[in-house]
């Protein structure tokens, strides 16, 4: 049984335009949810994160949106550049250091210039 | 921000041969380390979960027998393929944690021939 499920499977988006993902979860006892970023031969890249106590939260051009009611939240990348082009995975865990993490399947992104 | 090493990046080898990769934790000390198993376009398949000085727990459907977990230290821990065939053939991350977030090695890839 998939705990996160992520969408979509692969995006294409041109320079500087919005790119967006999502991911939703059953697990209600869930409460950190990260967003890792993939390049091809590396490991994954912890890109933002947050708590379900906050709906919203900003770095730079990455935002987490958080909506613990429908337990959906979603990874807003502004001003898309070619440079963001990976594969990024949602992931939701329980807090404690021993508690694994939830992968979402991926999704591809492609930023054409 | 945290670094995890991990070694050796890319290691072919004969079939029948068993084959160690170590993660290390360079900044931090884990109280928990993550080996995870990755397809082509797939997401992260967790094999393992392993406590410095503790069995490894397995995921269900991984041969514990066949990928030897040991954690020895709050800074390393190796993951032995033993008697490797090309069905083992894949890209090996491990991760470390002490709370959060987890924090991933570049990953090995391993060929079987």
């Amino acid at each position: 049984q998939q705990q996160v499920k992520q969408s979509p499977q692969s995006l294409i988006v041109q320079k500087g335009g919005i790119s967006i993902i999502n991911c939703a979860y059953e697990n209600t006892a869930f409460d950190y949810f990260p967003w890792y970023q993939q390049f091809p031969g590396k490991g994954p890249a912890l890109l933002i994160a947050i708590r379900p106590d906050v709906s919203e939260k900003k770095e730079g051009r990455f935002t987490i949106s958080f909506n613990k009611s429908a337990k959906q939240f979603s990874l807003h990348i502004m001003d898309s550049q070619p440079g963001d082009s990976a594969t990024y995975f949602c992931a939701a865990s329980m807090l404690g250091a021993g508690n694994q993490f939830y992968f979402g399947t991926g999704t591809s992104l492609t930023v054409i210039p | 921000g945290a670094v995890v090493s991990q070694h050796p990046s890319w290691v072919i080898c004969k079939s029948g041969t068993s084959v160690k990769i170590e993660c290390r934790s360079l900044d931090f000390q884990a109280t928990t380390m993550f080996w995870y198993r990755q397809f082509p376009k797939q997401s992260l398949m967790l094999m393992a979960t392993s406590n410095e000085g503790s069995k490894a727990t397995y995921e269900q459907g991984v041969e514990k027998d066949k990928f030897l977990i040991n954690h020895a230290s709050l800074t390393l821990s190796t993951l032995t393929v033993t008697s490797a065939h090309p069905e083992d053939s894949s890209f090996y991350i491990c991760s470390a944690r002490r709370g959060e977030p987890q924090h991933f090695g570049d990953g090995t890839r391993l060929s079987i021939l």
